[in-house]
């Protein structure tokens, strides 16, 4: 069946603009995750969805980012005034229900470049 | 801080020998514990996991062992195929906290 599936792949802006990464998790799914992977290092927890709201959003790194879920499904990542160290592969993955016992699946990621 | 620590980066084994993934986290409070693998330009895949009340668990050639006491698990290969070349990270959460905290990853080399 489909996995998750992320859009852009890849996505280049300017320093200062506004970006949107949307994630289309397998269905069924209830839990939905986002994480950012810079370079040489592991995942790194952002936020989670349980549903429509946000169970834990302790890893969003400032007010500058933003993840919504509004019908339960697809998630949209939103970065407001890009800066150069918002650069990295930004994933998400979902699983059926919280991921005790569940594993994530994971999309193939946004790469994003701010210039 | 970092909770889940993978001292190796990369780590090369020739073909049809054992591979051996360590790994090794500081939060007692977690109970379960998974193994990624990652290609590049996708997402990580899920490998195997085991929880707390456990000390092994296998699937194939692939077996994870949990020492609680040492905060320490390990992910063992055998034998190691080409296709077994990719980084692999492990990973860690906590109870009811559904948020799963990534190690740095290890590069593994498979070689002919």
């Amino acid at each position: 069946g489909a996995g998750v599936s992320q859009t852009p792949s890849n996505k280049v802006t300017e320093k200062g603009k506004y970006v949107e990464l949307r994630c289309d998790p397998i269905s069924g799914h209830t839990a939905l995750y986002w994480y950012r992977q810079s370079l040489g290092q592991g995942p790194e927890f952002l936020i989670y969805f349980q549903g429509t709201g946000a169970a834990d959003d302790s890893g969003l790194p400032n007010d500058r980012f933003f993840a919504v879920r509004p019908e339960g499904s697809v998630s949209t990542l939103k970065i407001q005034r890009t800066e150069r160290g918002d650069s990295a592969v930004y994933l998400c993955a979902s699983s059926l229900r919280g991921s005790y016992n569940s594993p994530l699946h994971f999309g193939n990621g946004t790469r994003l470049t701010v210039t | 801080d970092q909770q889940v620590k993978q001292n190796s980066p990369s780590l090369s084994v020739q073909e049809g020998r054992i591979s051996i993934l360590n790994c090794d986290y500081t939060n007692s409070m977690f109970d379960y514990f998974l193994w990624y693998k990652k290609y590049p330009a996708e997402g990580p895949t899920f490998l195997i996991s085991i929880s707390s009340i456990k000390d092994k668990n296998e699937d194939g050639r692939f077996t994870v062992f949990l020492n609680k006491s040492a905060k320490h698990l390990s992910l063992h290969i055998v034998p190691s195929q080409p296709g077994d070349s990719a980084v692999y990270f492990c990973a860690a959460s906590e109870g009811r906290d559904d948020k799963i905290i990534f190690g740095k990853g290890t590069r593994l080399h498979i070689l002919p």
